[in-house]
């Protein structure tokens, strides 16, 4: 039973590249969460979807940022222009539709140089 | 809104001391309860839970009591190992709507042999 997977699990970026994370949740969870942990902080909560749709997303910033959780396929977290203040790990959790608990990636680390 | 509160760390022990990780929390309600682990380079892995007032989340000899009138929820081991060594999350999820996660900053834990 394959646990929450993402991908690249490192992926380094020139200032003004896009940068695209993968999340493929568990099977049977439709509800993936991304948190952003910034160098000595905790988790900050980003963008809350579930299949085909956008739940919450007030901890995203406005700009550049952008999530998707298709029907099809793992849920995508894009960075567009990046800078380096967005070099940070990213991390994709998944739940099930009924409970609270949470199940986390190996998460993405992102480098922009 | 929620916030949660963690002893700063690095938290220096010899193996076999006994461990105790403080964390507060500032929440509506009666928000659920995690210990999250974070190992060198990986993910979170979900440690313990609590749900209610006054119960207790235990895994891997770790212990966490959900105490309402304190609004606290201290991370106890009775004899640490080195293997214990690791990022500790406390976290909270609201009562009501979805179960997005509140994180603390985090606590290093370091056991020396």
């Amino acid at each position: 039973n394959a646990g929450v997977m993402q991908n690249p699990r490192h992926l380094v970026r020139r200032r003004g590249q896009e940068a695209r994370l993968r999340c493929s949740p568990m099977k049977g969870h439709s509800h993936v969460y991304w948190y952003r942990q910034l160098p000595e902080e905790g988790l900050k909560f980003m963008v809350y979807l579930q299949k085909e749709n956008i739940i919450d997303e007030s901890g995203m910033p406005k700009e550049r940022f952008s999530a998707e959780f298709p029907k099809e396929g793992p849920s995508i977290l894009r960075i567009q222009q990046v800078v380096r203040g967005d070099s940070a790990a990213y991390f994709c959790a998944s739940s099930p539709p009924s409970g609270n608990e949470q199940y986390f990636g190996p998460g993405t680390r992102l480098t922009v140089t | 809104g929620d916030s949660v509160t963690q002893m700063e760390g690095p938290v220096t022990l010899s193996e076999e001391a006994f461990l105790t990780i403080n964390c507060t929390y500032t929440a509506t309600g009666y928000p659920s309860l995690f210990w999250y682990v974070q190992y060198p380079g990986e993910g979170l892995q979900l440690l313990l839970k609590a749900t209610k007032a006054d119960d207790k989340g235990s895994n891997k000899g770790f212990e966490a009591t959900y105490r309402k009138e304190t609004t606290s929820f201290h991370l106890e081991k009775g004899s640490v190992q080195v293997s214990d060594s690791a990022v500790y999350f406390c976290a909270l999820s609201a009562s009501s709507g979805y179960s997005t996660l509140t994180f603390g900053k985090g606590t290093m834990l370091l056991v020396s042999p």
